[in-house]
């Protein structure tokens, strides 16, 4: 089945304490991307990649960092999370091409405390 | 650069009356345009897409969405609706000018759906 796989679902963590989201597609897309969803906002992309190793700054990116080593991840990374970035992350991806719809992980609730 | 607005953030209908979601858009290139749709506790799935081939698009689930130029809109309609429609519905706008691909969405609709 053809399908984004976002994990964890849900992550409490505490301020500062690094973690990883992982992001993981089977349908060989070459882009992909990060996007937080908050009440009242719809969708803001953090990073995006257009391939492997070619990542890039999408809309709010500062307190992120991800990588694109291999076709299939894009691992996103808070290294020292703060309470502002308590939020739903969705991470997509999708064939290049701007008529080329996304796909969607099912999220990840982060609550930072 | 590109913006999306979907005008009312709630949306309430009665089961069985015709469901419209707004959405206008901005762009400097021709758009590509696409309705997502969000039940709660899942990712977006992908409701349709216009990509000039025609500017009314028929969707799943019974919804289809106009394309109009001179007004900058691309609004959602259904004809009927049903309880399984309560979601939150995205419209979204995809430019590949600069060399990029860039996605950006409006602020969403939720929609509910009364008996």
């Amino acid at each position: 089945e053809a399908q984004v796989t976002q994990n964890p679902r849900y992550l409490i963590t505490v301020t500062g304490k690094k973690l990883t989201v992982t992001c993981s597609q089977n349908m060989n897309h070459e882009y992909m991307s990060w996007y937080r969803q908050d009440p009242g906002l719809g969708l803001r992309q953090i990073y995006y990649s257009m391939n492997v190793e070619v990542t890039d700054k999408g809309d709010v990116p500062e307190g992120y960092k991800v990588s694109r080593k291999e076709k299939r991840n894009f691992p996103l990374i808070l290294e020292s999370p703060s309470p502002n970035q308590t939020s739903l992350y969705f991470c997509a991806s999708s064939l290049v091409g701007t008529n080329s719809p996304l796909h969607f992980g099912n999220g990840t609730r982060l609550t930072v405390t | 650069a590109q913006s999306v607005t979907q005008l009312g953030s709630h949306v309430s209908v009665s089961e069985g009356a015709l469901v419209l979601l707004r959405c206008n858009y901005s762009s400097s290139v021709p758009p590509y345009l696409f309705w997502y749709v969000q039940y709660p506790n899942q990712g977006l799935q992908l409701l349709l897409k216009y990509t000039s081939a025609a500017t009314l698009v028929k969707g799943i689930n019974g919804f289809e969405a106009e394309f109009k130029k001179s007004e900058t809109s691309f609004h959602l309609t259904k004809p009927s609706a049903h309880m399984s429609d309560a979601a939150e519905y995205f419209c979204a706008v995809s430019d590949g000018s600069g060399g990029y691909q860039k996605v950006t969405f409006g602020t969403g609709t939720k929609l509910q759906v009364i008996p």
